[in-house]
């Protein structure tokens, strides 16, 4: 069965200071990973996805996130964080043998201070 | 592309009353999933749907749950006799079978008193 662990419930981070989100799976196969974010009250928007080749992959809103197999680990990271990134992010594992029903994280929310 | 769209956005109803709740998918995706997300957890698959044939239901989807698409375009949601447990955000996705990435709707937040 798919499993998807996000470590840490809530991260606080200052406008302009990098961030890393940690994201581990479980999963027999090569799995379809995703991270999505979602706004109070909304529902989920797309950041990136990762299927396969390059395991540095890019996303919107200057997020990116890299795949390693040998970790299990699928971590966003931005550079430097504005305060509109204030929000929830879930990372999500999906297959193509499971109809690609996607297994989700419990979620970070992360906090921007000024 | 309009994006995945669901109503209502909420609905609050009394313990033991039926709710239904739509999803109207991005036109050209052939498939469509339901996800329920309880405050402070993440989003936990229901089941899903290619075309009009509902292919898998998780086991949170018990009998009291119903989902159908009946002409591989819409799908409706119904709960029969709500229970406060059910309270939870309801949320709709679809995706084109092949292209894999899911595109969420708003979702319909549902209490129940």
């Amino acid at each position: 069965a798919q499993s998807v662990t996000q470590p840490d419930i809530h991260i606080t981070v200052s406008e302009g200071a990098s961030l890393e989100l940690r994201c581990n799976y479980s999963y027999g196969a090569t799995p379809y990973l995703f991270w999505y974010v979602q706004s109070p009250g909304q529902g989920l928007q797309l950041l990136l996805k990762y299927f396969s080749g390059d395991t540095l992959v890019q996303g919107i809103k200057g997020f990116e996130a890299e795949f390693k197999r040998s970790q299990s680990s699928f971590n966003l990271r931005k550079p430097s964080v504005h305060w509109s990134d204030a929000a929830e992010y879930f990372c999500a594992v999906g297959a193509r043998a499971a109809g690609n029903k996607l297994t989700f994280g419990g979620g970070t929310r992360v906090l921007v201070k000024p | 592309d309009t994006g995945v769209s669901q109503n209502p956005r909420h609905k609050i109803t009394k313990r033991g009353q039926n709710v239904t709740f739509r999803c109207d998918p991005i036109s050209e995706h052939n498939r469509l999933y339901w996800y329920r997300q309880t405050l402070g957890q993440g989003p936990e698959f229901l089941t899903y749907f290619q075309n009009e044939a509902q292919l898998e239901k998780s086991r949170l989807l018990s009998d009291r749950f119903s989902a159908e698409r009946p002409k591989g375009s819409f799908s409706t949601l119904e709960i029969q006799r709500t229970e406060q447990g059910d309270s939870a955000m309801y949320l709709c996705a679809s995706s084109q079978q092949g292209l894999e990435t899911q595109y969420f709707g708003p979702g319909t937040r549902l209490l129940v008193l």
